[in-house]
């Protein structure tokens, strides 16, 4: 069974400075897709930026980007230039083709003035 | 474009009610899922639909729940009866469906369940 493990349950950063979240993840797969999804309080999960295992580029979203280490089953979010709007819990998160996502345990990102 | 829409946003019964919660899903979209997501951590699904068939609900307690999509646009979720246990924010999710890598799943603001 596929899992996904983020290691860090809260993290904080001052605004306007960079953050990096861990994630990783374990499976047998050779082609599946890697998120990361934002949680505000009002619940909405949103997505932040998506991955296909095939390509070696690392996703790049605006001030959003992830480091992607496919032989080590690793996949980090990088927040650059953290705003007060960045703050919420993200969550990682993990498919192949046609399955279910699975979701890691969550990151609480603070972001301090 | 309208987002996947869920109602209510909050409800609060008290154990062995019954409850449904509903949800209409991203104009187009053919898959539909149902996720719970307990405090503090992250969602599990429930079911996964395709249009109107359920192709994944291995992890929904047949006993109490169930679920329909009757015509493979919207769907409700219902819990009878709910048990403490039950208390979580239910979420809802659509995607274009398919394979590909663009199938990303679009979310509802969930509705949050108190059973007491």
């Amino acid at each position: 069974a596929q899992t996904v493990t983020q290691s860090q349950p809260e993290m904080s950063v001052q605004e306007a400075e960079t953050v990096t979240l861990s994630c990783t993840y374990d499976t047998s797969e050779s082609d599946y897709y890697l998120f990361w999804y934002k949680q505000p309080p009002s619940r909405q999960m949103i997505l932040v930026i998506r991955q296909e295992a095939y390509k070696q580029q690392n996703a790049t979203e605006n001030r959003f980007s992830v480091n992607f280490q496919k032989a080590a089953k690793s996949f980090s979010l990088k927040i650059s230039d953290s705003q007060l709007g960045d703050a919420a819990m993200y969550f990682c998160a993990y498919r192949t083709s046609g399955s279910r996502l699975t979701f890691g345990e969550g990151t609480q990102l603070t972001v301090n003035p | 474009e309208a987002g996947v829409v869920q109602s209510p946003r909050y409800k609060i019964i008290e154990k062995k009610q019954p409850v449904a919660f509903w949800c209409n899903p991203i104009s187009g979209h053919n898959t539909l899922y149902w996720y719970r997501q307990n405090l503090g951590q992250g969602p599990e699904l429930l079911i996964r639909y395709e249009n109107e068939e359920a192709v994944d609900d291995s992890q929904l307690p047949k006993d109490r729940f169930s679920a329909e999509r009757l015509k493979g646009v919207d769907s409700t979720l219902k819990i009878q009866p709910a048990e403490l246990g039950d208390s979580a924010v239910y979420l809802c999710a659509s995607s274009p469906g398919g394979r590909q890598s663009t199938d990303t799943q679009y979310f509802g603001p969930g509705t949050r369940l108190t059973v007491l």
